[in-house]
């Protein structure tokens, strides 16, 4: 079976200092691996998603994290922070359907990011 | 392109009725799949409907249940609601054979 472990339910960093969500996954399959943020009543808006090609997966808002398949970590950084990224974070595995279609996405629980000014 | 739209954005009912909620996909996708995100958890996968059948299905009892349109659009409906039905409903669209999956804002459902 497929899950996720999000490491840390809560991150609070000053703004202009590195991020860093952790996240752990679990697979009997080579998994698809996916962050996704969720603005407060906004809709959940993928940052970046792993398929087996590059380990290093970069997203949008300047945003990578790292495959490392050794430690079955997908941890999320970012080199500093902005008021604009507070917000939840969810880890996400997934695997691909029959036919190549994307199968149902596994969230782990969340991280919520806090910036300080 | 509006993206995936949910309606109503906030339902309130009693225990024992029964809602429908309703998703339009994002233009140009054909897949739909309904999550149910409880406060303070991330979001579980309820079922997911291609070519208007149910494809997969997650660990939910048969109060759930859903449609698919010949427009893609779909509806969720759940019977006999419990206090734990409680939740932000979130809607999902795809294109089958591509994959990444784009959120509605949700439906916010209160059960008192």
């Amino acid at each position: 079976a497929q899950s996720v472990t999000q490491l840390d339910s809560h991150v609070s960093v000053s703004e202009g200092t590195p991020v860093l969500l952790r996240c752990n996954y679990s697979s009997s399959y080579s998994p698809s691996l996916f962050w996704y943020v969720q603005h407060p009543n906004k809709g959940l808006q993928l940052l970046l998603k792993y398929t087996s090609a590059a380990t290093l997966v970069k997203g949008i808002n300047g945003f990578e994290a790292e495959f490392k398949k050794s430690e079955t970590s997908f941890h999320l950084t970012k080199p500093s922070a902005h008021m604009s990224d507070a917000a939840e974070y969810f880890c996400v595995v997934t695997l691909p359907n029959y036919g190549g279609s994307q199968g149902n996405l596994i969230f782990g629980k969340g991280t919520k990011l806090s910036v300080k000014p | 392109d509006a993206g995936v739209t949910q309606s109503p954005t906030h339902l309130i009912k009693t225990r024992g009725q029964q809602v429908t909620l309703r998703c339009s996909p994002k233009s140009g996708h054909d897949t739909v799949s309904w999550y149910q995100q409880a406060l303070g958890q991330g979001p579980q996968f309820i079922f997911q409907y291609y070519e208007e059948e149910e494809r997969q299905r997650g660990n939910f009892p048969d109060r759930f249940s859903g449609h698919q349109f010949p427009n893609y659009s779909s509806e969720l409906n759940v019977n006999a609601l419990l206090l734990g039905d409680s939740a932000l409903y979130l809607c999902a669209s795809s294109p089958h054979f591509i994959g990444e999956q784009f959120f509605g804002p949700g439906t916010r459902l209160t059960v008192l």
